[in-house]
């Protein structure tokens, strides 16, 4: 079983849609959570970071389900901009072979989505 | 302007060649990392520092070197060891020592192609 599984799409939907991703891990442990975009042959960018009460930044709203170990990505009002890789991502402690801990990011394949006019 | 550079954008490697790919940080950040991404695939981790003088193995660093003698700068060496080195290699830094909290923040990225 993969540490981050994601539904990998690709999702098409037209403008003024909402669309919705989920994304499970695996780690009981992991501490962070974050939802990166990807537009393609780019690099990723931090989209926002997921809070166990859910969080919203305008039309993007993320929720975390500790129990179920479960992150949700809600995108209203679709816009042709927001066509994009959307990496789920998760963050714990992790030992390297020096005995020392680091944060270790755990990427999700992505989920691809296109808004079509 | 603050951020990541990585240079060059695009690399053509022949078989049995050693390459070096560049990654400048000018944001004071103490961690860097080293990441590759193959089509349908998310990121993995090749190498990390934390630290000047410092650097630790990711999950796949056989066939990569690294080193870190300044803060700004975290250079990859691809070498001839690496037997499937075509990919797209990612840089990225984060503002602390690199706990699960911190976020990362990414360079444009080296694609790499080996003829």
């Amino acid at each position: 079983r993969k540490e981050v599984e994601q539904d990998p799409g690709p999702f098409n939907v037209p403008e003024g849609a909402t669309v919705a991703f989920n994304c499970t891990y695996s780690n009981s442990a992991s501490q962070s959570f974050f939802w990166y975009r990807q537009d393609c042959r780019k690099e990723p960018k931090l989209l926002m970071s997921v809070y166990s009460s859910g969080n919203e930044d305008g039309r993007f709203t993320a929720q975390l389900n500790r129990a179920s170990q479960y992150i949700s990505l809600l995108i209203r009002d679709s816009k042709l901009s927001d066509s994009a890789t959307y990496l789920c991502v998760v963050s714990h402690w992790s030992l390297n072979a020096g005995g020392t801990s680091y944060g270790k990011l755990t990427f999700g394949q992505g989920t691809i989505l296109t808004v079509h006019p | 302007d603050g951020g990541i550079t990585q240079s060059p954008k695009y690399l053509f490697r022949k078989e049995g060649q050693n390459v070096t790919l560049s990654c400048e940080q000018n944001l004071n950040h103490d961690a860097m990392y080293w990441y590759r991404q193959d089509p349908g695939q998310g990121l993995r981790l090749i190498y990390y520092s934390q630290i000047v003088n410092d650097f630790q193995k990711g999950d796949i660093a056989e066939g990569y070197s690294v080193s870190r003698e300044k803060k700004e700068s975290f250079p990859l060496t691809v070498t001839s060891a690496q037997k499937n080195p075509t990919a797209f290699y990612l840089c990225a830094s984060g503002p602390r020592y690199g706990g699960p909290t911190d976020t990362q923040y990414f360079g444009p990225g080296t694609r790499l192609t080996v003829l």
